[in-house]
């Protein structure tokens, strides 16, 4: 079962900054934060992951809730090719082992307006 | 570098056939994964390697589902025999050691009438 919550879907005007929320209460020390979005017709795609701290790259930023109970993906300026289903998952730091692989729940379905 | 290629990219088979499909991950990437995607939701982990050897297949319906890969690069999934409920894209992820992030093929669309 994913261990995380999201909204089941959010809309968004074009070149309007997006914050999309992940409640994960159960998390534990060693879990990261994960983002990753699915376009239509294709694979998911890696966006960005954290521990504790804030992170940000070309794509998004993640701003991590203090007690780690929920997290924020921010799109700052989202385009038509943002719209997409958002997935959150907990990924344990235990890498090589079958703890730390992905599981999916059913994400948000971002859809941007022009 | 290139991504993780899959093929077929659509596949529509009768009930009771059977299908294979086959992912070649990125290059040097030692773990692979093979996803099923029901539609409307999330995808599935069925099966994880590391280099050509198992490590988690308790998803796996093992009774018609099989997977395997030989030297520890290309990997092929077989349904056989195939099942109505079975219609779904098939996502093969490969990744690096350590913190690195999936990187997924585009999938396989499996429709069994």
């Amino acid at each position: 079962d994913a261990k995380t919550t999201q909204p089941n879907s959010m809309e968004s005007n074009e070149e309007e900054p997006v914050h999309l929320p992940c409640n994960h209460s159960t998390i534990s020390g060693t879990d990261y934060i994960h983002w990753y979005r699915q376009l239509p017709s294709q694979g998911p795609e890696y966006v960005i992951h954290g521990l504790t701290s804030n992170v940000n790259n070309r794509m998004a930023s993640l701003a991590i809730a203090e007690d780690r109970k929920s997290s924020t993906l921010i799109l700052h300026r989202a385009t038509l090719r943002d719209a997409a289903v958002y997935y959150c998952i907990l990924r344990d730091s235990n890498y090589g082992g079958s703890q730390g692989n992905l599981i999916f729940g059913k994400g948000t379905k971002l859809s941007v307006k022009p | 570098e290139a991504g993780v290629a899959q093929s077929p990219r659509y596949k529509i088979i009768e009930k009771r056939q059977s299908v294979a499909f086959w992912c070649n991950p990125i290059s040097g990437h030692a773990t692979l994964y093979w996803y099923q995607q029901i539609l409307g939701q999330g995808p599935k982990l069925l099966i994880q390697f590391q280099n050509n050897g198992v490590v988690d297949d308790s998803q796996l319906p093992k009774d018609r589902f099989s997977a395997e890969r030989l030297k520890g690069v290309d990997s092929t999934l077989k349904i056989q025999p195939a099942k109505l409920e079975d219609s779904a894209v098939y996502l093969c992820a490969s990744r690096s050691t350590g913190v690195g992030g999936y990187t997924f093929g585009s999938g396989t669309r499996l429709t069994v009438v």
